[in-house]
């Protein structure tokens, strides 16, 4: 079974709708990411969180918003989604003990705003 | 601010080749170093990575090294495969503040028989 697993995998909206991503992860870990992937620009952070009551803007968290309903639990909100937010979006694990730490992935959301 | 620059591809090379993909980064501190690969369909996975000067990182015939002084981490292997046809990101975490993870853009690398 898939450690970080994303909901949906694929999503095809129109502008103006909310929409949500949903990412729950089985590896007890404390922090968690969302990304958006564009091609050419690598990976774009949104938000992170560090633990339930700790939730922080990305890079580009501007037309988004996150609710960390649990440890396991991170999901992502578009409140009116715009055809600029097509794009494939990532969830992410890491551990918060020590540094150093890689993240783990889920395996993405293809989003398409009409 | 920290940011990492690999080179562009696609790369496309035939099986048994040996691959280079350059990766260079701007950091503050003493950032560690990665290499994602992520295959088609799918999310990223940690490839290898060091987390100090000189180190090197090694998984399933992939190489890299820390190099400091030329603020490098290129990605080599000796011999490729057609299943190492994927996306590879280079990245580093730099321990201060949030710890955050910057990326660099991705280098598509095809393998053909």
């Amino acid at each position: 079974d898939a450690d970080v697993t994303q909901t949906p995998r694929n999503r095809i909206t129109k502008t103006g709708k909310r929409i949500m991503l949903e990412c729950s992860q089985t590896k007890g870990h404390d922090r968690m990411y969302w990304y958006r992937q564009d091609p050419g620009l690598g990976l774009q952070l949104i938000y992170y969180s560090f633990d339930v009551k700790d939730i922080n803007k990305g890079e580009i968290s501007d037309g988004y918003s996150v609710s960390r309903q649990a440890q396991a639990k991170f999901s992502l909100s578009l409140e009116s989604a715009i055809p600029n937010q097509t794009a494939l979006y990532f969830c992410a694990t890491s551990h918060g003990q020590g540094s150093y730490n890689e993240q783990f992935f889920g395996p993405g959301t293809r989003l398409t705003v009409l | 601010g920290d940011s990492v620059t690999q080179m562009e591809g696609p790369v496309t090379l035939s099986e048994e080749a040996f691959l280079n993909i350059n990766c260079t980064y701007t950091a503050t501190g003493y950032p560690s170093l990665f290499w994602y690969v992520q295959y088609p369909g799918e999310g990223l996975q940690l490839l290898l990575k060091a987390t100090k000067a000189d180190d090197k990182g090694s998984n399933k015939g992939f190489e890299a090294t820390y190099r400091k002084e030329t603020t490098s981490f290129h990605l080599e292997k000796g011999s490729v495969q057609v299943s190492d046809s994927a996306v590879y990101f280079c990245a580093l975490l730099n321990s201060g503040g949030y710890q955050k993870v910057t990326f660099g853009t991705g280098t598509k690398l095809q393998v053909i028989p």
